[in-house]
């Protein structure tokens, strides 16, 4: 059982927003940032949100977190097929001493 | 641009040791703002920490409480790189691994990704 909780699908339709939802507890994201990531089958994880709202360089616009006490959040808006892949929750918990992450979601463009 | 190049066997019988390793380039072992992790992630227990090492003056290695006991990570300043040794694997240590960088917050690289079945 993963740390953060994730749903483990959502979906959308081009042009749509979605938000995902990762959602911990005090020692974690209520205490510490979030950084969010996607993961296409077979590849390594990429960084696409860190800090709770900062994006890398590279990463579209269409791409913003946010963060509220102990849950967070990813939206993607003006959603594109490409944007089909996995996401998933990352935070560093203070009691665990250690990082968690979120089940990942799966998000579907249909 | 950070790079981070894995190596070693996808293949390991049980009881006996996984062994990998990461080269980094484009940054150094010994930075005092990095920290080098190895992730695992397998469809029955998602992304899992394994741990990390890090220079701040000295070095500092840290383990997950559920695998400490079986495993070492080291860093190796000669080489640029640093590894990951598990001890007495089972089937259960079947995964992917992977070695990340941590830096200012987040874990911003990856390597990419050593698929690992413990199997007879």
């Amino acid at each position: 059982q993963s740390v953060l909780t994730q749903p483990p699908s959502a979906s959308g339709t081009p042009g749509q927003k979605i938000a995902i939802s990762c959602s911990g507890s005090s020692s974690n994201i209520g205490s510490d940032n979030v950084n969010w990531y996607q993961q296409l089958p077979g590849r390594a994880p990429k960084l696409l949100i860190y800090r709770n709202d900062q994006r890398p360089s590279g990463v579209p616009d269409r791409f913003s977190g946010s963060k509220s006490g102990t849950s967070a959040s990813l939206a993607i808006s003006g959603l594109q097929s490409e944007d089909e892949s996995y996401y998933f929750c990352a935070a560093w918990d203070g009691s665990l001493n250690g990082w968690v992450f979120g089940g990942g979601t799966k998000l579907t463009v249909l | 641009q950070v790079q981070l190049q894995q190596s070693g066997p996808g293949l390991v019988k049980p009881s006996q040791t996984l062994s990998l390793t990461c080269a980094i380039s484009g940054d150094s072992v010994s930075s005092n703002r990095a920290a080098w992790n190895w992730i695992r992630q397998s469809p029955s227990r998602g992304l899992e920490w394994l741990g990390r090492t890090y220079y701040r003056s000295k070095w500092y290695t840290y383990y997950a409480v559920s695998v400490k006991s079986r495993m070492i990570i080291k860093a190796d300043t000669s080489k640029n790189q640093f590894s990951l040794q598990v001890n007495s694997v089972t089937p259960e240590d079947t995964a992917v691994y992977y070695c990340a960088r941590g830096f200012d917050g987040a874990i911003d690289q990856w390597g990419q990704g050593t698929l690992v079945t413990v199997s007879s």
